[in-house]
Order: structure tokens, then C-alpha cells, then sequence
């Protein structure tokens, strides 16, 4: 099992330039996470899908963040245009049920936006 | 208000010294509960996870926390820390069927002095 897989693991972009960050989840997991890690605010959840629909994009901070899952075993993440305010890392999880099931961590995309 | 709080941001302690992590939580409905860490560079990993039943929860890598009700509490405790223990540690909060979102704490880094 080659665990929750992301890319790129960092990305270095400018201003305004879209940004695409990219999760396979574990082969068999019905529910993805997107999250975002910063110093300031620590883990928020950005987006949950279940059984590729979103359930849950609450978190999602503006417009310019619009996150997909068009099989079960792709999900993106993009943020057109970007802005410094979004370096942060950002993390897609997966896990097998609904509820309260753990949560298995990719390796996180450092975004940094100049 | 639902919240997690880590009193503790950084923690050094010699290998070899126990070492307890403090967690609080505030959730309306009977918690869930977790312990996660972070390595650099890498995604959150469990340690262990509380629901029901025991209040002293075994983990993995010698890891144990115990769930106070009474204090609003979930600390995590090692008897013997390894330099290879230097990490973030996450405490996080789910509950009840139903329920995906996950609050995570702040985060207590440990440092582990040779």
C-alpha cells in the first residue's frame, strides 16, 4: 500500500498564476480531506469528499478555490489566481469510513506564493 | 464552542525522561478522540484513538493517553522518550455518528535532548 500520494510536494509559483495540487488516495477509502496548515491557524479542513461528491466545502476559503474529485482515485486542488496569503502546506487525507475513522496523511504540498 | 486546546507549543526533555503532552477539549456530544504526529516534512500519522470503553488507550511506539471526562482532558504519555520521538503532536476531537470534522489542536512540537 503506497499510502496517500500528492504532488508536487513543493510548489513555488507568483501571484496570479493558478495552481493545481494534486492527491491519490488510498485504493478503497470512500472519504477524502483537503486541508491547509499554517503557523497562525493550524489544520482546517478545506473540502471533504464521500464517494467522490463534495459533502462539505465549507472550509473552502474563497472563490478562487475549487477542489475536484472525478474518480475515486484523483482529487485536485486549485487555486486560480493564487496570492501570497495561500502559502501554506496543504495536505489531502483519506480514510475507509464516514465517522470517526482515521485519517491517513499524505506527505503535504508546501505552496509558497510570492 | 467546539475547541481543542494545547497548552504546551514546544517541549524539550533528555532521552530517556517521560514525557506527558496536555490536551483539552470542549465538544458539546461524547468526543472522539485522537493523537496524531508529524514528522518534518511529512504528513500527520495516529497514535492512538480514543471512543469508548478503557479510558487509558494503548498506541503505537509506546504511546498511551488517557481520557478524564471530568477534567475535559486527553494527555498523551510516554514513559521513556527516544530522540526519534522528536516531532509535532496533534490532539483532535471528532464525535458521534455522522460527524467527519475533525478539530485538531495547535499542535505541541518536542524536542528531545541527546
Amino acid at each position: 500500500d503506497a499510502g496517500v500520494i500528492q504532488s508536487p510536494r513543493h510548489e513555488v509559483t507568483e501571484m496570479g498564476q493558478e495552481v493545481t495540487l494534486r492527491c491519490k488516495p488510498i485504493s478503497g477509502h470512500n472519504s477524502l480531506f483537503w486541508y491547509r496548515q499554517t503557523m497562525m491557524r493550524g489544520l482546517e479542513l478545506l473540502i471533504y469528499f464521500n464517494n467522490n461528491v463534495p459533502i462539505d466545502d465549507s472550509g473552502m476559503p474563497e472563490d478562487r478555490f475549487s477542489a475536484k474529485m472525478p474518480n475515486a482515485s484523483f482529487s485536485t486542488l486549485k487555486i486560480q489566481p493564487s496570492e501570497p496569503r495561500d502559502s501554506a502546506v496543504y495536505f489531502c487525507a483519506s480514510s475507509l469510513g464516514v465517522t470517526n475513522e482515521k485519517l491517513f496523511f499524505g506527505s503535504g504540498t508546501q505552496l509558497s506564493v510570492l | 464552542a467546539q475547541s481543542v486546546t494545547q497548552p504546551d507549543i514546544h517541549i524539550t526533555v533528555s532521552e530517556g525522561a517521560s514525557l506527558e503532552l496536555r490536551c483539552n477539549y470542549s465538544y458539546g456530544a461524547t468526543p472522539y478522540l485522537f493523537w496524531y504526529v508529524q514528522s518534518p516534512g511529512q504528513g500527520l500519522q495516529l497514535l492512538l484513538k480514543y471512543f469508548s470503553g478503557d479510558t487509558l488507550v494503548q498506541g503505537i511506539k509506546g504511546f498511551e493517553a488517557e481520557f478524564k471526562r471530568s477534567q475535559s482532558s486527553f494527555n498523551l504519555r510516554k514513559p521513556s522518550v527516544h530522540w526519534s520521538d522528536a516531532a509535532e503532536y496533534f490532539c483532535a476531537v471528532g464525535g458521534g455518528s455522522g460527524t467527519y470534522k475533525y478539530i485538531f489542536g495547535t499542535g505541541t512540537r518536542l524536542k528531545v535532548l541527546a
